[in-house]
């Protein structure tokens, strides 16, 4: 089964200054990939998701970017942070081409910006 | 519009009760598939079930099984004999196969539930 790896588990951070959030799959070969935010006691917000190398979608314009060099990994990134950066933040995967396949998550990164 | 909705923002129940989680979800694709999932307070996220949009029998997993109601398009969870361990947010989710299936899945805002001994 898949295993999502997901560091660091918390981080705070200052307005303005940069992020990077890094996510490994392991598993499992060419996974749909994800980044997830929940804000304190609500749902999950889709960020980006990637098919593929290189290949990101992003469902939310905002002040964050995503990138997947390779198969199994994915990083989310911010040049300046802001304060409504701050939240929960979940890496997930699934099969591709696998419709009933759940999302697996990572214990996820909760970010705190100051 | 949201697609997904959980109007139980909180709920409480008495250990080894039955608990009914409700979920009601808005789609136009005829194809579609049911997830729930568990967050206990460490923030992980468990995936409980799944039910298909053309499954004929509603989805069963050990102490969780899912009355699905299409014609209501409604997926509601239900919890046999309540555990201690069952006390966390609960969260309702659906993917619309028309978009290929890659696009992940839409979450309702949750319920927290709490069971008290």
């Amino acid at each position: 089964s898949q295993t999502i790896h997901q560091w660091p588990a918390t981080l705070v951070q200052p307005v303005g200054s940069p992020l990077s959030l890094e996510c490994t799959v392991e598993g499992t070969s060419n996974p749909n990939l994800y980044w997830y935010r929940q804000a304190a006691g609500r749902g999950l917000q889709l960020l980006f998701y990637s098919v593929g190398i290189g290949q990101i979608s992003s469902e939310v314009p905002q002040n964050l970017s995503a990138s997947r060099p390779q198969d199994r990994q994915f990083i989310l990134s911010s040049k300046k942070l802001l304060l409504s950066d701050s939240g929960f933040y979940l890496c997930a995967s699934n099969r591709a081409s696998s419709y009933n396949s759940p999302l697996h998550f990572g214990n996820g990164t909760r970010l705190t910006v100051t | 519009a949201q697609k997904i909705t959980q109007t139980q923002p909180g709920m409480f129940v008495q250990e080894k009760e039955a608990v009914t989680l409700d979920c009601t979800y808005d789609t136009s694709d005829p194809s579609y598939g049911l997830f729930w999932y568990k967050q206990p307070s460490s923030g992980e996220m468990i995936f409980l079930i799944y039910q298909g949009s053309y499954d004929q029998q509603n989805a069963t997993e050990g102490r969780y099984s899912l009355n699905f109601q299409k014609a209501r398009k409604s997926a509601n969870l239900v919890i046999s004999a309540s555990q201690l361990g069952d006390s966390a947010m609960y969260f309702c989710a659906m993917r619309e196969f028309s978009g290929g299936g890659a696009d992940g899945l839409t979450f309702g805002k949750g319920t927290h539930l709490i069971i008290q001994p």
